[in-house]
């Protein structure tokens, strides 16, 4: 049972539109993370919460928002697309252990803006 | 720039062949943690060695790590077809965040 899930899977959007990409956990962490991936240049940060009502901007958060409602749901909001956020996005939720974040991933959603 | 590395882009063995990937990082750890990604799928963590440990075993796996290099490096040995993934290191610079390298893909083949 998958423990965090992405919504929806697959999205087309228009230039100029906006995007909520959404993420349910039921690991009860703390910490959320919304990464983008595109190829030759790994997982870029976008931004994280360290729980509800919190977000923090990560390494690449320019024309991005985030989200952070409860414990459990966690959501990244494009509110005007661009061709240039077309990518792979993945959350994840982070068990804090001691000092360290052990991270646990959702499948993923494919971005197509057009 | 990333604060953690891959030094290679691609590797390709065959199967039953042992294999290493290396990650350079940049700044000072508390721990680095080795995450392997199959196709259609999330990265999954492998292992976390943390920054007083040299060496983690995890079946399979062996990760070592030497702060003075400031480096890492994930061993698989007898590996398998199914070990065909993207392998990523991940550093924190700070409690909460974690910084992916850009990943080496490896390919093993029958």
């Amino acid at each position: 049972e998958a423990a965090v899930t992405q919504s929806p899977r697959n999205k087309v959007a228009v230039t100029g539109g906006k995007v909520t990409l959404s993420c349910n956990q039921t690991n009860n962490h703390n910490n959320m993370y919304w990464y983008r991936q595109d190829t030759g240049h790994g997982l870029r940060l976008i931004h994280y919460s360290y729980g509800a009502g919190s977000t923090e901007k990560g390494d690449i958060p320019d024309g991005y928002k985030a989200s952070r409602p409860s414990q459990e749901n966690f959501s990244l909001i494009l509110e005007l697309a661009t061709p240039s956020q077309t990518s792979v996005y993945f959350c994840a939720s982070g068990d804090r252990l001691g000092d360290q974040n052990t991270l646990y991933f959702g499948a993923g959603t494919r971005l197509s803006v057009l | 720039s990333q604060l953690a590395e891959e030094n290679l882009w691609a590797l390709s063995v065959h199967e039953g062949e042992s294999v290493t990937v290396n990650c350079s990082y940049k700044t000072s750890i508390t721990a680095l943690q080795w995450y392997r990604q199959k196709s259609g799928e999330g990265p999954a963590q492998l292992i976390l060695i943390r920054s007083n440990e040299r060496e983690k075993r995890n079946g399979r796996l062996r990760a070592t790590l030497d702060t003075s290099s400031q480096s890492s490096s994930l061993s698989i040995t007898a590996t398998r077809c199914e070990d065909t993934a993207v392998y990523f290191c991940a550093t924190s610079p700070n409690t909460d965040k974690v910084v992916f390298g850009t990943g080496t893909r490896l390919q093993v083949s029958p």
